[in-house]
């Protein structure tokens, strides 16, 4: 089955800077890599995706970048904010089926 | 559409009671998802069902772990018996296949304490 991983578990940045979060899947199958928000004591939210089709997508200051050859995903936030803060997951999936396999977390905290 | 509905919100029980979450997946979406999240763990899948089926249970940790789904508007998440180490908060979240992608939307959890 599909194996993610992400790095890195915690990420600290001083408010106005990038951060950059890593993922590595295992199974090349995999065609749609979502990324989700968890804001403190809330549930996860999908902020952006992308599919296998797309080397990279970008909505405002969030910006994902894919690498099928080497099965790496990237989350990159630009302009960091406080409210950025949370933990952020990264998942891969095959969309012809639902089976959908999360890393385990990224904590970013952002400092004013 | 109110999203998706888990009950209860808290649940604080002792060792070896019997508990059950309950999950109400949006309507028309056909995939619903278990999932446990710990600090230690980060969020694992238990178990998830495509059109009431269950498709791979492979993440439920043992025997007194066990879910159903009678009906496309209700799953429920079953442990008897319970034990500390379950303490957890369990979402619960669902899809559509025919959506453009596989967006899962996740219920609020269920913050499970076990004493």
């Amino acid at each position: 089955g599909e194996n993610v991983e992400q790095h890195p578990s915690t990420l600290s940045v001083q408010e106005g800077d990038s951060a950059v979060i890593k993922c590595t899947y295992s199974d090349s199958a995999s065609n749609y890599f979502p990324w989700y928000k968890q804001e403190l004591g809330k549930r996860p939210q999908l902020i952006i995706d992308i599919r296998s089709n797309v080397g990279e997508k970008k909505d405002q200051r969030i910006a994902v970048t894919l690498n099928k050859t080497a099965k790496h995903f990237s989350l990159h936030i630009t302009e960091t904010q406080p409210e950025d803060s949370a933990v952020y997951f990264c998942a891969a999936s095959f969309l012809d089926n639902n089976d959908m396999r999360f890393g385990a977390g990224t904590r970013l905290t952002v400092k004013p | 559409d109110a999203g998706v509905i888990q009950s209860p919100r808290h649940e604080v029980t002792e060792m070896g009671q019997e508990v059950t979450l309950r999950c109400k997946p949006i309507s028309g979406h056909n995939s619903l998802f278990w999932y446990r999240q710990t600090m230690m763990r980060g969020l694992e899948l238990l178990i998830y069902f495509n059109n009431n089926v269950p498709i791979d249970d492979s993440g439920m940790p043992e025997d007194r772990f066990s879910a159903k789904m009678p009906n496309a508007s209700f799953s429920t998440l079953k442990i008897q018996p319970s034990e500390p180490r379950d303490s957890a908060v369990y979402f619960c979240a669902s899809s559509s296949r025919r959506a453009l992608n596989n967006e899962q939307f996740f219920g609020p959890g269920t913050r499970l304490t076990v004493l």
